[in-house]
């Protein structure tokens, strides 16, 4: 079965730390996304990576970074936390560059104080 | 301008009866792709329905079909025979392409569906 896994389903951070999300896939897949949900705005592409070691900007990557060094494994990286970061994250990956379809992982609430 | 609009923040339907939720898109992509998540309140994002641009048919997926008007660049979902357990938050999506050969997916602002016994 497909699984896409993200480190934490609930995360409190302060303002100023610097925070780590984990998203593992186990489908060989090439393409992974990070995405921010917020009431009313939907799921907005902050970045995405097509291959090990690649990224590329989405809509919205200001105050963020991301880094693949394994196929399996996206991380968001979010250098000095705002409470304007506070937000569902989620990570998702698809098997090609078409993007038929993706895979969505549960889901990291966090929240900046 | 939004590339994905979706119309209707909420829509209430009768269990049984069927339901359209609306969708327009906006690209100069000629190879682009059309789907739609469903997000029920658990959070989890479930992949509903694709339709690629050249794709000459609806794509249809059990209850779900998706009404492809490419002249007016509408994508409408239609849920035929409703059921409790579809209510939740739908969204539009499209891939399109972009320099360098990757394709960039934009979602839209969500759908809630609430289906009524």
């Amino acid at each position: 079965d497909v699984k896409v896994t993200q480190s934490s389903r609930y995360l409190v951070k302060r303002t100023g730390e610097k925070v780590f999300l984990e998203c593992v896939q186990d489908m060989d897949h090439e393409n992974m996304f990070w995405y921010r949900q917020d009431p009313g705005l939907g799921l907005r592409l902050i970045y995405f990576s097509y291959d090990v070691k690649m990224k590329e900007k989405g809509d919205i990557p200001e105050g963020y970074s991301v880094s693949r060094e394994k196929k399996e494994r996206f991380s968001l990286i979010l250098e000095s936390a705002s409470t304007n970061q506070t937000s569902m994250y989620l990570c998702a990956s698809s098997f090609d560059r078409g993007l038929r379809e993706q895979y969505f992982g549960p889901g990291t609430r966090l929240t900046v104080t | 301008a939004q590339k994905i609009t979706q119309t209707q923040p909420g829509m209430f339907v009768q269990e049984k009866e069927a339901v359209t939720l609306d969708c327009t898109y906006d690209t100069s992509d000629p190879s682009y792709g059309l789907f739609w998540y469903k997000q029920p309140s658990s959070g989890e994002m479930i992949f509903l329905i694709y339709q690629g641009s050249y794709d000459q048919q609806n794509a249809t997926e059990g209850r779900y079909s998706l009404n492809f008007q490419k002249a007016r660049k509408s994508a409408n979902l239609v849920i035929s025979a409703s059921q409790l357990g579809d209510s939740a938050m739908y969204f539009c999506a499209m891939r399109e392409g972009r320099s360098g050969g990757s394709y960039i997916p934009t979602f839209g602002r969500g759908t809630s569906l609430i289906v009524h016994p």
